[in-house]
């Protein structure tokens, strides 16, 4: 069972430089997300995706952008990567229906910006 | 708005001894609330959830917490540590926005 699959691992990143974090779900789900965790603040939102070409704006979408062309894929973009956006990032789906709570997780993407 | 507060950033226990984390949210309505538990280099994993049915949540590997609207509370608790369940706890909130909000986080260390 894939679930939820997040490349790359890690990545180094200059000042300046783009890059596209990937994420993948095998579970057929509508609901995607993408969350970054700094140390000692939990998890915070970036954006999120309700269906295949839906996508709308989490707590801190600056420097980010998103699409979802098809329901399997999210990939997050970073222009002009500045070291604020140092971070681990986290992608997760959810099946219908918030309020049952349960997201799957992928392990992380761990971003440094030099 | 909805939100939680994880009152202690580290836990450190004994193994075998009661575990106690905790929680508390703030809400003009009754949340949706749940525990997630995060483990070294690991993506999260949803422990338990409490959406009215119960006051009382069972979860997985022992753990369970009570939902106590008179305190705001959403304590998680587990009888008896064992070392597999040091990681990074969080308590989480439903704010109706198709989204979760997290708390900061409770690391728990488990002492042989």
């Amino acid at each position: 069972n894939a679930g939820v699959t997040q490349t790359p691992k890690f990545r180094i990143l200059k000042i300046g430089q783009s890059m596209t974090l990937q994420c993948a779900q095998d579970m057929n789900h509508n609901y995607m997300y993408w969350y970054r965790q700094d140390p000692g603040m939990g998890l915070k939102l970036i954006y999120y995706s309700v269906g295949a070409g839906i996508t709308d704006k989490g707590e801190v979408p600056n420097g980010y952008n998103v699409s979802r062309s098809t329901t399997e894929d999210f990939p997050l973009r970073l222009e002009l990567a500045a070291p604020s956006q140092t971070s681990v990032y986290f992608c997760a789906s959810g099946g219908q229906g918030m309020n049952t709570g349960e997201l799957f997780f992928g392990e992380g993407s761990r971003l440094t910006v030099l | 708005a909805q939100s939680v507060t994880q009152l202690d950033s580290h836990v450190s226990v004994s193994e075998g001894t009661p575990v106690l984390l905790r929680c508390n949210y703030s809400s003009s309505y009754s949340p949706s609330l749940f525990w997630y538990v995060q483990h070294p280099n690991k993506g999260l994993q949803l422990l338990l959830k409490y959406t009215s049915a119960a006051t009382l949540v069972k979860g997985i590997n022992g753990f369970e917490a009570e939902f106590k609207k008179s305190e705001t509370s959403f304590h998680l608790t587990k009888p008896s540590a064992h070392m597999s369940d040091a990681a990074e706890y969080f308590c989480v909130s439903d704010t109706g926005r198709r989204a979760l909000t997290f708390g900061s986080g409770t690391r728990l260390q488990v002492q042989p």
